[in-house]
């Protein structure tokens, strides 16, 4: 596809369950970054991936939650028992360079922990 | 602590005129500076960005002015049209990772919520 592309638009899970996030970057985009989104808030970064390797994850909140890219193009978050608090919009974007220069985003899945 | 500050939670501006957003960050590292546009159930759209060597950049109707020394830039939007209508994130990168930034990791406000009446 033309853009990011992120699967499922909306998630609704039961606390403690384990979810997985997929983003779909645009073709070519080496560099791919998650963001989560609260309401109310801008969107912060969780983890930077250049290729196949985490660049750097000093984003992500704990380590319930964890993002892959083994092929240097689709990448999952995933997130184990999940709690209320994960409730956020979890944003992907990729880039072409990785050095200043615009992320593309995709349309955010909506996670809902209940 | 808010190194990319958005004060203005919403603006109301009557189509036709010019709409001015603002935005405030205290990372002195920070020298790349965006603005993003958000509509309701859709991801952030890049909208125009500034290079910290310069004070001005331009496309169409959307003008950035960048003053370093007051760490402050502005969106201005002329004429403003309804469809104008979202909320708008500034954001910032640069620096490095020991300082806070980092110079492909973005830093967002909270956002304004702009509104174009017709």
């Amino acid at each position: 596809g033309a853009g990011v592309s992120q699967t499922p638009s909306n998630k609704v899970t039961e606390k403690g369950k384990y979810v997985e996030l997929r983003c779909d970057p645009i073709s070519g985009h080496t560099a791919l970054y998650w963001y989560r989104q609260s309401l109310g808030q801008g969107p912060e970064f969780l983890i930077y991936f250049q290729g196949t390797g985490a660049a750097d994850d000093s984003g992500l909140p704990n380590d319930r939650f964890f993002a892959v890219r083994p092929e240097g193009s689709v990448s999952t978050l995933k997130i184990q028992r999940t709690e209320r608090g994960d409730s956020a919009v979890y944003l992907c974007a990729s880039s072409l360079l990785q050095v200043n220069t615009e992320a593309f985003f995709g349309q955010g899945t909506r996670l809902t922990v209940v | 602590d808010q190194q990319v500050k958005q004060n203005s939670p919403s603006l109301s501006v009557q189509e036709g005129r010019i709409s001015i957003l603002n935005c405030d960050y205290t990372n002195s590292m920070f020298d790349y500076f965006l603005w993003y546009k958000k509509y309701p159930a859709e991801g952030p759209t890049f909208l125009i960005s500034i290079s910290s060597i310069k004070d001005k950049n331009e496309d169409g109707r959307f003008t950035v002015f960048l003053n370093k020394s007051a760490k402050h830039l502005s969106l201005h939007i002329v004429p403003s049209q309804p469809g104008d209508s979202a909320v708008y994130f500034c954001a910032a990168s640069g620096g490095f990772t020991n300082s806070g930034g980092s110079n492909y990791k973005l830093t967002f406000g909270k956002g304004t919520l702009l509104t174009v009446n017709p």
